[in-house]
């Protein structure tokens, strides 16, 4: 069936770092792909709408120069967290609507700020 | 306020016993997930609802969606330790658009 998967899993940064977390559609093309956040004990909240070959769509909040979202080709987005402080740590997952107008979500990625 | 309103927010059950988690929209629905999450680990999809009065089965769990009243429920027969969990509804109301999420509903079975 249809796969979105996510690199890495884990990862831990130092503060003031940049990190970058990849979300690949592996069987299908996606123009569209979504990235949400979850802090523990809480929801999934969309941040941003990436879209392939233009430039992402951000919810109110979100700060689009600390979450800079590429979207190069039709399998492929990619979030970076730029300067990344503690309160930044969180899971980031992503989803993409797949064969079946279904949706898939990656397996999400932990970042952890130290 | 909330878009999608997901109750009861945590649950204690005793292992075999039945239970109902609801999900309710204040817009209309065009369609309605189900997941359940472990903490710490992705999601696990268990059933997609796109019909009202569509009504969807697997195992011991049961996902009706109610378009009359916006809302969908998620039946667990005879629980068990293994369903414990977070359980979650994310809501789309309309084609490829992302989906909204509860503030999901954590249940535990306990023996």
């Amino acid at each position: 069936g249809a796969v979105v998967s996510q690199h890495p899993s884990w990862v831990i940064c130092k503060s003031g770092t940049s990190v970058k977390i990849e979300c690949r559609s592996l069987d299908f093309q996606a123009t569209t792909m979504f990235w949400y956040r979850q802090f523990p004990k809480q929801s999934l909240m969309l941040m941003a709408t990436s879209n392939e070959g233009s430039k992402a769509t951000y919810e109110q909040g979100v700060e689009k120069d600390k979450f800079l979202i590429n979207h190069a080709s039709l399998t492929l987005s990619t979030l970076t967290v730029t300067s990344a402080h503690p309160e930044d740590s969180s899971f980031y997952i992503c989803s993409a609507y797949g064969p079946g107008n279904t949706i898939y979500f990656g397996e999400g990625s932990w970042l952890t700020v130290v | 306020s909330q878009e999608l309103e997901q109750s009861p927010q945590s649950l204690i059950v005793q292992e075999g016993k039945n239970l109902t988690i609801n999900c309710t929209s204040s817009k209309t629905l065009y369609g309605l997930y189900w997941y359940k999450q472990k903490y710490g680990e992705g999601l696990i999809f268990l059933m997609m609802l796109q019909k009202g009065g569509e009504e969807k089965s697997h195992e011991k769990i049961t996902a009706k969606l109610d378009e009359k009243k916006q809302q969908s429920s998620l039946h667990i027969t005879a629980s068990q330790p293994s369903h414990a969990g977070i359980y979650l509804c994310g809501a789309y109301y309309s084609g490829n658009t992302p989906l909204v999420f509860g503030k999901g509903t954590r249940l535990s079975v306990i023996a």
